[in-house]
Parts: C-alpha cells; structure tokens; sequence
C-alpha cells in the first residue's frame, strides 16, 4: 500500500522569503504522480503544482517548485519570495497510475503561515 | 461559478439520524470521488464514480454509507444511523478524462453529529 507522509505539521515563514515543506512516500510502483495541493482557510483545495514520476526535471510553477528525489522517494516544496495569500494547509498527494481511478492518498498536511 | 458545489455547506445532526449531501461537479467530468477529512488529518479517500458507476469504494465507508451518482451527473453520499465518529469534513472532487490527473475539489459538507 502507498503512504504519503508530512512530518511539519506547522511552519512559518516571513513575508519575502523561502520555505521549504517535506514529503516522503512509499510506494513499489515505478510510474506514478506526485502533488501539491493548497487548501486556504474555508476554502477549497486546489493544484499547486504537480510532478510525474517518469520525469527527472523538477516541476516548477511561477514562485513553486519541488525537489524530486525518486530513488529517497522525496518530494518537496519551495516556495519562494512568499506572500500573505500563501498561508494555507499544503497536502502532499499520491496517485498510482496502475489503478485506474487516479485516486488520491494525500498526507496529514503542514500549515503554512505567511507572517507579514 | 463553474467549480465543483457541494450541499449544504453545514449540517448539524442528532446522533442516530440520516443525513444526506449532494455534489455538483463540474460539467462534464465523469470522474467523481468523495473524501472525508478529519481534524488534524489529511483527505481520505471514501469512493469513486466513472460517470454513473460506481468503481471502488474504500473499506472506510461501512454499511451505513451509500453514494450514488444517477446518470453520471450529480451525486449523493448518504450516511445513516449517523455516529459521533462521522463528525467530518466530507469533500467531493471532480475530474475529466484518462490523461488529466488533476482533480477540482468543492469547499465540502461539514458534518457535526451531535
């Protein structure tokens, strides 16, 4: 069975600068995806960025950016130059390209807080 | 707004009562999925719909839950009998096609089972 795990449950950051928020996973597949997911406070969760397995280049969107190391089976956030809308629940998720359903398992999560 | 919409946003329920969410996902997309989130938890995964087939559900949702998704469009996740144990966010995603693993989520149902 895959698991996904986030160790941070909490971090913060100052405004401007660059956090990084840990992923690491299990899995026996070769193939599959990785993400990030944001959920702001009472809204709803939505694509940070996303990175395929089968690809060695890191992902990278605007300010967002992973550090994807297959064979450690980590996958990280950065995110630079970071804003006050930044603050936000970041889940890190799994889907298995083997299964069909693309469905997801999704860590516990690390709360980011953007301090101003 | 063309996102996933989930109903009712809030439900406060007495233990022992049925209650009943809907989902509207976006148009279109015939895959649905419903995932409940507890405190301190991440999403977990409950069911999954290809348009009006129900494909998997997960050994977490008992007996006592049931979703449905008539003609590939809206669905239902029905809880009954409901425990102190069901108080969750209850989410519902959409998404299209074989190729596109992104899926959009609605803001969810929060259930409190009182």
């Amino acid at each position: 069975a895959q698991t996904v795990t986030q160790s941070q449950p909490e971090m913060s950051v100052q405004e401007a600068e660059t956090v990084t928020l840990s992923c690491t996973y299990d899995t026996s597949e070769s193939n599959y995806y990785l993400f990030w997911y944001k959920q702001p406070p009472s809204r709803q969760m939505i694509l940070v960025i996303r990175q395929e397995a089968y690809k060695q280049q890191n992902a990278t969107e605007n300010r967002f950016s992973v550090n994807f190391q297959k064979a450690a089976k980590s996958f990280s956030l950065k995110i630079s130059d970071s804003q006050l809308g930044d603050t936000a629940m970041y889940f890190c998720a799994f889907i298995s390209t083997t299964s069909g359903t693309y469905k997801y398992i999704f860590g516990t999560g690390t709360r980011l807080k953007v301090l101003a | 707004d063309t996102g996933v919409s989930q109903n009712p946003r809030h439900k406060i329920t007495k233990r022992g009562q049925n209650v009943t969410f809907r989902c509207d996902p976006i148009s279109e997309h015939n895959r649905l999925y419903w995932y409940r989130q507890t405190l301190g938890q991440g999403p977990e995964f409950l069911t999954y719909f290809q348009n009006e087939a129900q494909l998997e559900k997960s050994r977490l949702l008992s007996d006592r839950f049931s979703a449905e998704r008539p003609k590939g469009s809206f669905s239902t996740l029905e809880i009954q009998r409901t425990e102190q144990g069901d108080s969750a966010m209850y989410l519902c995603a959409s998404g299209q096609g074989a190729l596109n693993t992104e899926a959009f989520f609605g803001q969810g149902t929060r259930l409190t089972v009182v």
